[in-house]
């Protein structure tokens, strides 16, 4: 029951961009993108409902095809503190809040 | 302040022993979630609550217990029939609404020796 995320890892130059991409079985009533520094608890980042609305940070932009149960994560002009591990996750109706097993992203200088 | 809490940070323990992994939260949330995280495998879900009371299994129950006597208190217990607990454990907690996200605690780290 695990969404999907592509790709597993990416490395970027600061400065790059970079698509984090989400895919799941089921219909969805929601998305969630969180990242998770080294031993440390994941951070939120952004919620996408089915119905377009949106709520998360101003510099991360997602979208939400709900029609395909897919969303990705944009991250323009990367920055060295955009190092982490993205994860999505996804509730269906029962609410569950169900995470993918992450995309590990390093930025360089 | 709101938040969060787990408790311990690292926890040591012997093979056969039973272990009990505290998450209390003052964030008056409905909703309390155990996630387990090891390398690759990204967080998977142990059980989650919506309710005083009541819990359900998540995708990989075996093994662990938990109770929610408490609206702020979720504790999980890892048995000694779970072969593998050596883990990151994960607790979070949300309201009970889809538009609204998860809060992390800062995970408790089990190694067995």
């Amino acid at each position: 029951q695990q969404p999907v995320q592509s790709p597993q890892a990416v490395i970027l130059r600061e400065g790059e961009d970079a698509v984090i991409n989400c895919s799941s079985s089921k219909a969805l009533y929601s998305v969630h993108w969180y990242r998770q520094k080294h031993g440390e608890a994941p951070v939120f980042l952004m919620i996408l409902l089915k119905g377009g609305e949106q709520k998360g940070h101003e510099k991360i932009s997602a979208s939400f095809n709900e029609k395909k149960q897919q969303s990705s994560l944009y991250l323009t002009a990367s920055q060295l503190s955009y190092s982490g591990t993205y994860f999505c996750g996804t509730q269906g109706g029962s609410e569950k809040l169900v995470f993918g097993k992450g995309t590990k992203l390093t930025v360089n200088p | 302040d709101g938040g969060i809490t787990q408790s311990p940070k690292y926890l040591f323990r012997k093979e056969g022993q039973n272990v009990t992994l505290s998450c209390e939260q003052n964030l008056n949330h409905d909703a309390m979630y155990w996630y387990r995280q090891d390398p690759g495998q990204g967080l998977r879900l142990i059980y989650y609550s919506q309710i005083v009371n009541d819990f359900q299994k998540g995708d990989i129950a075996e093994g662990y217990s938990v109770s929610r006597e408490k609206k702020e208190s979720f504790p999980l217990t890892v048995t000694s029939a779970q072969k593998n607990p050596t883990a990151f454990y994960l607790c979070a907690s949300s309201a009970l609404r889809l538009n609204t996200e998860a809060f992390f605690g800062q995970g408790t780290r089990l190694t067995v020796v």
